[in-house]
């Protein structure tokens, strides 16, 4: 089955920077990649997807990339700022049905 | 927008008792709605997933007998956690999904589970 895997564990950036997190899957018959962040005590909160008949998807200073031919997927936050700082999930599926998660980014925005 | 409200946040039972919790959509018809599970670990497990007119489909490692879910209608859903012990701690995520909005699954707040 599909294994998604999330690179990093941790990321500290100064606030005003972007962060970079990044996703890597198995299957190629994954076709939709969404991604979704989780404040402390909190549940999922869904911030932007991708789906695999586009490479790019911008929303406000979001930005997800698919590379489908490596099977990675990434999700640039720019002009970073404090309430940034959360845990961030990336996920894929090929059904729609079924979300497999990565192991989730701790990302921390520091003034 | 698409909310989901789960309750209840956080629930204390005693190991061997039983806990319910519940799922409502809010703004949209919930056409199929996923249980997950998070670990203490922040990992998830997918444990059912329940399709307005469908069967309710179990993952592997989770049955009927353990976590019975109900899905009446396109608002609601609910899912009973039977005989809890410690290795079912953690957050009960429902993620509903709208049918006429494509893929994207919203989440609730969870349910968290401790088991003393």
């Amino acid at each position: 089955g599909e294994k998604v895997e999330q690179h990093e564990s941790t990321l500290s950036v100064r606030e005003g920077d972007s962060a970079v997190i990044n996703c890597t899957y198995t299957d190629t018959a994954s076709s939709y990649f969404p991604w979704y962040k989780q404040e402390a005590g909190k549940g999922l909160h869904f911030v932007i997807d991708i789906r695999s008949n586009v490479d790019r998807k911008q929303s406000q200073r979001l930005i997800v990339l698919l590379d489908k031919k490596a099977k990675r997927f990434s999700l640039h936050i720019t002009a970073t700022q404090p309430e940034d700082s959360a845990i961030y999930f990336c996920a894929a599926t090929s059904s729609g049905q079924k979300l497999v998660f990565g192991q989730g980014t701790i990302l921390k925005v520091y003034l | 927008g698409a909310l989901v409200y789960q309750y209840p946040r956080r629930t204390i039972c005693k190991s061997g008792t039983s806990m319910r919790m519940e799922c409502q959509a809010v703004g949209f018809q919930a056409t199929s709605v996923a249980w997950y599970r998070q670990s203490p670990q922040k990992t998830f497990e997918l444990i059912a997933l329940s399709t307005v007119n469908s069967a309710i489909k179990y993952e592997q490692n989770f049955t009927q007998e353990k976590f019975p879910i109900s899905h009446p209608n396109l608002s609601f859903s609910s899912m009973t956690v039977l005989n809890a012990y410690l290795e079912d701690r953690g957050l009960y995520l429902c993620g509903a999904r709208d049918g006429g909005l494509g893929n994207t699954l919203y989440f609730g707040e969870g349910s968290r589970l401790i088991v003393v």
